[in-house]
């Protein structure tokens, strides 16, 4: 069964202070990844799709990367509008059936104190 | 172009009820999925349609359905209703084919009493 892992479950920054957050993943061939956002008592908001291993893609203070294990989310000089979670999601080549078509992980809950 | 629409956004019913909620896609999308989404579990997969149809199903219980019209807008029904119901109900549409990006509507917050 494909599985999606987030890491870790909340992190705490200081403005100003970049880290990133982890997506490991097993799937049976991957057709995409994606990244979200989302605020509390809101619907997710897309913002990444990464297609093969090597790839990246930024938005403002975010860069997403990806790598044929795992994906990671660099939050350079994050500002406190940054507090979200974040969640990540594959899509495998058997995709559909009783997990749908992405699979989620349960996300990492982002805190970014002024 | 206008993102999914859900409604209601609140919704407090109680025990053994039944509720509807709607979903309106983004335009020229097919493809509806719907998320049941809690603290504990995160987003959990209820089931997609496509063209009036449903293609997968999450493993949920019968007392949760949906359906798919014409115009692709979805709905889904949730009979007697139980306390462990509460949560936001998610919807999401994509394109007909290829790489399945979703795109969420703002959910509805359903509480049962």
């Amino acid at each position: 069964e494909d599985q999606v892992t987030q890491s870790p479950e909340a992190l705490r920054l200081q403005e100003g202070e970049s880290s990133s957050l982890n997506c490991s993943y097993t799937v049976s061939g991957l057709r995409g990844l994606f990244w979200y956002r989302q605020d509390p008592g809101k619907g997710p908001e897309f913002l990444f799709t990464l297609y093969s291993a090597g790839e990246e893609k930024e938005k403002e203070r975010l860069k997403a990367t990806l790598t044929k294990k795992e994906s990671f989310l660099h939050i350079t000089a994050p500002k406190p509008e940054d507090s979200a979670t974040y969640l990540c999601a594959v899509q495998g080549l058997n995709y559909g059936g009783s997990q749908g078509n992405l699979i989620f992980g349960k996300g990492t809950k982002l805190s970014v104190k002024p | 172009k206008a993102g999914v629409t859900q409604t209601p956004r609140y919704l407090i019913k109680t025990r053994g009820q039944q509720v509807t909620l709607s979903c309106s896609p983004i335009s020229g999308h097919r493809s509806v999925s719907w998320y049941q989404q809690t603290p504990g579990q995160g987003l959990q997969f209820l089931f997609e349609y496509f063209s009036e149809t449903q293609r997968n199903k999450g493993n949920f219980p019968g007392r949760f359905s949906g359906r798919q019209f014409s115009n692709s807008r979805s709905e889904m029904n949730v009979s007697t209703l139980e306390l462990g119901d509460s949560a936001l109900y998610l919807c999401a549409s994509s394109g007909p084919t290829g790489i399945k990006t979703q795109y969420f509507g703002p959910g509805t917050r359903l509480l049962v009493l």
